[in-house]
């Protein structure tokens, strides 16, 4: 059976950093392309970053460029999302996915919940 | 970027009705598009991936059609655990964009 099972979040003052991590089972991670998706609070999804199976390729939506980064130990079966100047505008839940938009792509965590806020 | 136009917005509709949500895309994107399920607090569930083909285990009463530019998931008869929030996603090209969701309601 697939599990992802996201951690790390929590409250974070503007500014600050945070690491989420992704734990995969149930399937040979490093075959998959993953995806992290975000979702504000009361809001619709937002496609936050991919990293494939090798880690060698990497994407970003505009509003994270530059300040997140997406990687993968495919030795311990884990996605991370380094978020580094983090805004107000970031608090969401964030969901570790199996490649959205890739054939594959079915399975998702149950999220983690960042908060930045004073 | 392609910008995803979801409509409506949000509906109202009774168990057994015919539903149909529609999804533009801002320039063609093939069939590369797939429909989404979110309830509350709860992870999305993927319904149908590229545009059409209904993914496994989803019941046969959720299709999706269209190509290019013009998509659409129909419910044909909505039973009560379909009241939820659909969202439409292009996997054309990067960044990946999601429509803003279309929330069915009981009426």
């Amino acid at each position: 059976e697939v599990q992802l099972l996201e951690s790390g979040g929590g409250l974070v003052q503007p500014g600050g950093s945070l690491r989420l991590s992704c734990a995969a089972s149930g399937f040979t991670f490093s075959s998959y392309a993953m995806s992290w998706v975000r979702q504000a609070p009361g809001k619709g999804l937002e496609w936050v970053s991919d990293i494939s199976g090798s880690g060698d390729s990497t994407f970003y939506a505009d509003s994270v460029k530059g300040r997140f980064t997406i990687s993968r130990d495919n030795s311990k079966n884990t996605l991370y999302l380094q978020m580094n100047s983090l805004r107000a505008e970031d608090t969401a839940v964030y969901y570790c996915a199996e490649a959205v938009g890739y054939s594959y792509g079915v399975h998702w965590g149950q999220g983690t919940l960042v908060t930045v806020s004073s | 970027d392609i910008q995803m136009t979801q409509a409506p917005y949000s509906l109202s509709a009774s168990v057994g009705d015919r539903v149909t949500i529609n999804c533009r895309a801002s320039q063609g994107i093939r069939n590369d598009l797939d429909w989404y399920q979110q309830k509350p607090g709860k992870a999305p569930k993927r319904l149908i991936y590229v545009a059409s083909s209904l993914q496994s285990g989803v019941p046969a009463r959720f299709s999706g059609s269209g190509s290019g530019t013009e998509f659409s998931l129909t419910i044909s008869s909505l039973q009560p655990e379909d009241f939820a929030t659909y969202y439409c996603l292009q996997h054309n090209s990067y960044p990946r964009t999601f429509g803003q969701g279309t929330k069915v309601e009981i009426k």
